[in-house]
Formats: structure tokens, sequence, C-alpha cells
């Protein structure tokens, strides 16, 4: 089944400490996203590829960086992870980003910051 | 600002009907997205409307009035796996989505 994939599903980490958070896609899809979502909170888009072309969010801090190697993988690094940086990741996909644009979103990468 | 406004929480019973209202206000309009959220899962993909009128997919339709700027979801014969979180988002003019917090639904025997 095309889908996408998240890894590690839970991550706990050091404060300060850097993390990778990765997403892989069999759906051939041009576009991939970085949402953080908080409890009972809204995703927040952090930035999204539409293939090559990274378009970062106004207000996503610079401690949050991305990286797309190639159209099937895409990476977070979250530099020195605070506090504050506890969330749940979400990566998706879809083929553009107008119209009916459905996201497909893999299930989440949980980040525990101690 | 744009932004979106959902009722935070709602209980229903088992068997029921329930509607989760959803408004929005964004600057232009490129159609409503409902997506279903389980605990600790990601959300998937339930409706799309971009005109005005009902969407109806088997047990839940969409519902979307563009001058009113609301949208309503609904969900019949409601079941236990119903329970859930419903985000509405709302696609504005450069494409970007607007999410909206979610509704809880608590569904009861």
């Amino acid at each position: 089944d095309a889908m996408v994939i998240q890894n590690p599903r839970y991550q706990v980490t050091q404060f300060g400490k850097p993390v990778t958070l990765s997403c892989s896609q069999t759906l051939n899809h041009n576009v991939m996203y970085w949402y953080q979502q908080k409890s009972s909170q809204a995703p927040k888009l952090l930035f999204h590829y539409y293939d090559k072309d990274f378009n970062n969010e106004a207000d996503t801090p610079d401690n949050f960086q991305s990286r797309r190697p190639n159209t099937s993988f895409c990476f977070l690094d979250i530099r020195s992870p605070g506090l504050g940086d506890a969330a749940m990741y979400l990566c998706a996909t879809s083929r553009g980003t107008t119209g009916a644009n459905v996201l497909t979103f893999g299930a989440g990468s949980r980040l525990t910051v101690l | 600002g744009q932004n979106i406004d959902q009722p935070t929480e709602m209980t229903a019973t088992e068997g029921a009907i329930v509607q989760i209202n959803c408004t929005y206000q964004t600057s232009g309009f490129n159609g409503l997205f409902w997506y279903q959220q389980h605990a600790g899962e990601a959300p998937t993909f339930l409706s799309y409307n971009v005109l005005d009128g009902l969407e109806e997919k088997g047990r839940f339709s969409s519902f979307l009035s563009r001058s009113k700027g609301y949208s309503y979801l609904l969900l019949k014969e409601l079941q236990m796996k119903d329970s859930a979180s419903y985000l509405c988002a709302a696609m504005d003019s450069n494409y970007q989505l607007i999410w909206g917090a979610g509704t809880k639904l608590i569904i009861k025997p």
C-alpha cells in the first residue's frame, strides 16, 4: 500500500540534544510538509517542499531545519530542543498545493524533551 | 486575521446523529476540508467542499455555505469508533490551509 511512514514513532531526548525525525513516502507526491501539533491544538505548519523548492513559514523558529534529499524522503532536524518543542510532529504529502489538495499524513513522531 | 472556530468538545450517543459546526474567516477561499483524528494518530481525510451545499458520503455528510463562512460535518448512526477529534481546515486565496483546533467527539453507549 502506498503510504507515508515516519520514524521514530516515539523519540525522547534531553534538553538541547539534537534530534532528527524522518519521513518517507511511496505515493510519489510532489509536496511534503512538516507540521507540529500540541495536545488539543491545531496542526501548525513548519515548512513544506514542493519538489526541491523549500518553503519556510515566517514564524518557524531557526531551531527547526529540514532536508529533502530526494522525492521520497524528508527530514526534520531540531537543533537544540527545548521543553516547548515537545509535541507530535506530523509529516504529510500531497500531489500539489492547489484546489482539492488532500493531505496524506504519516502516523506521527511524538517528541518528549526531558 | 484568519481563523477557524469549532466547538472544543461534543458528546453524543451511539446510534444517534451529531452535527459539528465550523465557522471560518479567511483571506479568499479555495475550499474547506474535514479530517478525522483519533487520539495519538494522524489526521485522515473525510471531505472537501468548495461549492455551497451538502456532500454526502456514507454515514458522513459535509455542508458548506460560503456566504456565511460556515460548514458542518454531519455524522449519522454513530458508532463507538467515531470517537475522535474532527478538524476543520479552510484553504485561503494563497492555497494555505488554516486549521481549527478540532472538536473532540465523545460517543457514549
